[in-house]
């Protein structure tokens, strides 16, 4: 059974860091690229970080980018954000997704359960 | 940028419902849609534009090419109702997805 567990959410003031741990299982960590997307209270989704297979490449979007820092273990299966220069509108349901990558298959095809990041004062 | 309409729909049982979504520019057929039920994690349905994930209903079917999209569900049964996302994945970053379409029971 696939299964990506999302941890180290809560709730943290705004200027602070937090560091995000997204666990793998299931299926082959190492060929998958993988991505962090979040969801603010009532709204949409929205990506947020991209890394690929080797962590060679990495994208970022603009509303994170030069505060969150998107890595990766392959040798322990795990995905991690870590997010410094906290502000309000980065509160949010985080989710990490797997995606294949291929040629011939760009998809979020796994999800984990998310972890709730607060950013309050 | 990726558009979605109609935002919000009511529909009864039964009802055949269709989701478009439209690209600010030509895409490929890096699109996909979701299905999210309140509290839980985007489910995959539809990938590349048109291929039905494992395990998905048949009554779910997506087509479109180009910048025109949609989604289509034949027969809506209950546990369909629930907010949809188209998402592409042709040319990033960013990936983006629609603003999602809130699917709601008449």
């Amino acid at each position: 059974e696939v299964q990506l567990v999302e941890s180290g959410g809560g709730l943290v003031k705004p200027g602070r860091s937090l560091r995000l741990s997204c666990s793998a299982s299931g299926f082959t960590f190492s060929r998958y690229s993988m991505n962090w997307v979040r969801q603010a209270p009532g709204k949409g989704l929205e990506w947020v970080a991209y890394i690929s297979e080797t962590s060679r490449t990495i994208y970022y979007a603009d509303s994170v980018k030069g505060r969150f820092t998107i890595s990766r273990d392959n040798a322990k299966n795990s995905l991690y954000l870590q997010m410094n220069s906290l502000r309000d509108e980065d509160t949010a349901v985080y989710y990490c997704a797997g995606d294949p990558d291929t040629p011939h298959l760009r998809v979020f095809e796994y999800w984990g359960q998310g972890a709730l990041v607060t950013v309050s004062s | 940028q990726l558009t979605q309409s109609p935002s919000s729909l009511s529909a009864s049982v039964g009802d055949k419902v269709t989701i478009t979504c439209r690209a600010s520019q030509v895409i490929s057929s890096y699109l996909a849609w979701y299905q999210q039920k309140p509290g839980k994690a985007p489910k995959l349905l539809i990938y590349g534009a048109s291929t039905l994930q494992s395990g998905v209903p048949s009554r779910f079917s997506g087509s479109g090419s180009g910048t025109d999209f949609t989604l289509t569900i034949s027969s809506l049964q209950p546990e369909d109702f629930a907010t949809y996302y188209c998402q592409q994945l042709n040319s990033y970053p960013p990936i983006t997805f629609g603003q999602g379409t809130r699917l709601e029971i008449k």
